[in-house]
């Protein structure tokens, strides 16, 4: 079974920081998703990720599959970028059949 | 285009009843995937069908099922609910339910009391 870590737990920043959430897991994986979550429950999919690095406007995504870390960056952080950011991974065993295992999320407040 | 719709969006039961929650995916999406997220805590994978069959199952008890129609809407039921399956159900549909981009419903809410 994956155990995926996240930090930091909670992260307040001024507005225009740059912001890094981290994403550990401990075994090898076919995938993984950063998501986003707004206060109400909506998920939105930010990226998905098997190598390399993947930039979306502001957000920019990294993972180093030997190391089983992935990076997400927001710059010129703004408040609406306030959100729970959650790293998810799909395991190696193929399709769908074991699902994703989540990380418990990094509260991110950006204040003006 | 409608995205992942999710009914119904509040629900509050008592302990021992049943409850069936309804999830349609984004046309042309053949995969959905369900998930139960406790306050305060990542989601957790509960069944993921394609095509209309189960390809995964999470580590949840019998008393959850699920299944998945021929438009590829689905349906996850839960029986003798307990107080400790409150919790927002969320639902995902994606093309095929490979490594692939999910798109998620809002969720339904889900009060057992």
């Amino acid at each position: 079974k994956n155990e995926v870590e996240q930090s930091p737990q909670n992260l307040t920043a001024q507005e225009g920081e740059f912001i890094t959430i981290n994403c550990s897991y401990s075994v090898g994986i076919s995938a993984l998703h950063w998501l986003q979550q707004h206060p109400g429950g909506g998920i939105v999919s930010l990226f998905m990720l098997s190598s390399g690095k993947k930039k979306h406007g502001r957000l920019i995504a990294t993972i180093n599959i030997q190391e089983k870390h992935s990076s997400l960056h927001i710059t010129a952080s703004h408040p609406r970028d306030s959100a729970v950011y959650i790293c998810a991974v799909r395991g190696r065993s193929g399709g769908g059949a074991d699902g994703l295992t989540f990380g418990k999320g990094t509260h991110l407040i950006i204040q003006p | 285009d409608a995205g992942v719709t999710q009914s119904p969006t509040h629900l509050i039961k008592t302990r021992g009843q049943h409850v069936t929650l309804r999830c349609s995916p984004i046309s042309g999406h053949k995969s959905v995937s369900w998930y139960q997220q406790v306050l305060g805590q990542g989601p957790q994978f509960i069944f993921q069908y394609y095509e209309k069959e189960e390809r995964g199952r999470g580590n949840f008890p019998d008393r959850f099922s699920a299944r998945q129609f021929p438009n590829y809407s689905s349906e996850l039921n839960v029986n003798a609910l307990l107080l400790g399956d409150s919790a927002l159900y969320l639902c995902a549909s994606s093309l095929t339910g490979y490594t692939e981009k999910l798109f998620f419903g809002s969720g339904t809410q889900l009060s057992v009391l």
